[in-house]
């Protein structure tokens, strides 16, 4: 029982090259998320995806889109990367939508980025 | 959602308890009481939760104020693997969880 896995583990980027980060769980959870983490700061919400085939912005979409591929995998891209993206991504999942109530949230190692 | 208050930093001797604080004085009454916690270069990871009363568990308890505008994670014996930042996130039920910036805790041996 691996939990959440998320790939690569590191990444460089140039500026306007593009990328997929990729996310995976093995616990049959119905909602999945994107947050960044910036150096100092809390993690801030991306996109997220309540159940199989909805995907939702949450607090800074702008750059960035996701796929949710089936039950197991939800996918971030970057169309064209810019400094500014530089930061950890963590994905998510939880049993049900919202995570609330004993609904927690587990999270993947996380990929670091660094777009140059 | 509502707006919550934790110390930047804290500070804590091993094997000695330690009080988290946290301010939510805009906290709804469905809210429930979150808290994460990220060990270094790892992704954050559940704590423990609770609503009105006070709750238990092997990781820590959690202490809620009678009018649940605020409350305290307890560590009951702080250890050098405690080190971490730990976020206090009331949910809103309807919305994903919000991180703030959390209070980062050292422990020192």
């Amino acid at each position: 029982n691996a939990g959440v896995t998320q790939t690569p583990k590191f990444q460089v980027l140039k500026t306007g090259q593009s990328m997929t980060l990729q996310c995976a769980q093995d616990m049959n959870h119905n909602s999945m998320y994107w947050y960044r983490q910036d150096p100092g700061m809390g993690l801030r919400l991306i996109y997220y995806s309540a159940s199989e085939g909805t995907t939702d912005k949450g607090e800074v979409p702008n750059g960035y889109n996701v796929s949710r591929l089936n039950k197991r995998e939800f996918s971030l891209r970057l169309e064209s990367a810019a400094p500014s993206q530089t930061s950890v991504y963590f994905c998510a999942s939880s049993e049900a939508f919202p995570a609330f109530s004993y609904n927690e949230q587990f999270f993947g190692p996380g990929t670091r980025l660094t777009v140059l | 959602d509502a707006k919550t208050t934790q110390p930047n930093s804290m500070e804590s001797n091993e094997e000695e308890p330690v009080h988290l604080p946290c301010n939510h004085s805009t906290i709804s009454g469905t809210d429930y009481i979150h808290w994460y916690r990220q060990l270094p270069s790892q992704g954050p990871e559940y704590v423990i939760h609770g609503l009105t009363s006070n709750v238990n568990n092997r990781m820590a308890s959690l202490a809620i104020a009678e009018d649940r505008k605020s409350s305290t994670l307890i560590l009951h014996r702080a250890t050098l693997r405690d080190a971490a930042v730990y976020y206090c996130i009331p949910s809103a039920g309807n919305t994903p969880l919000v991180f703030g910036k959390g209070t980062r805790l050292s422990v020192i041996a």
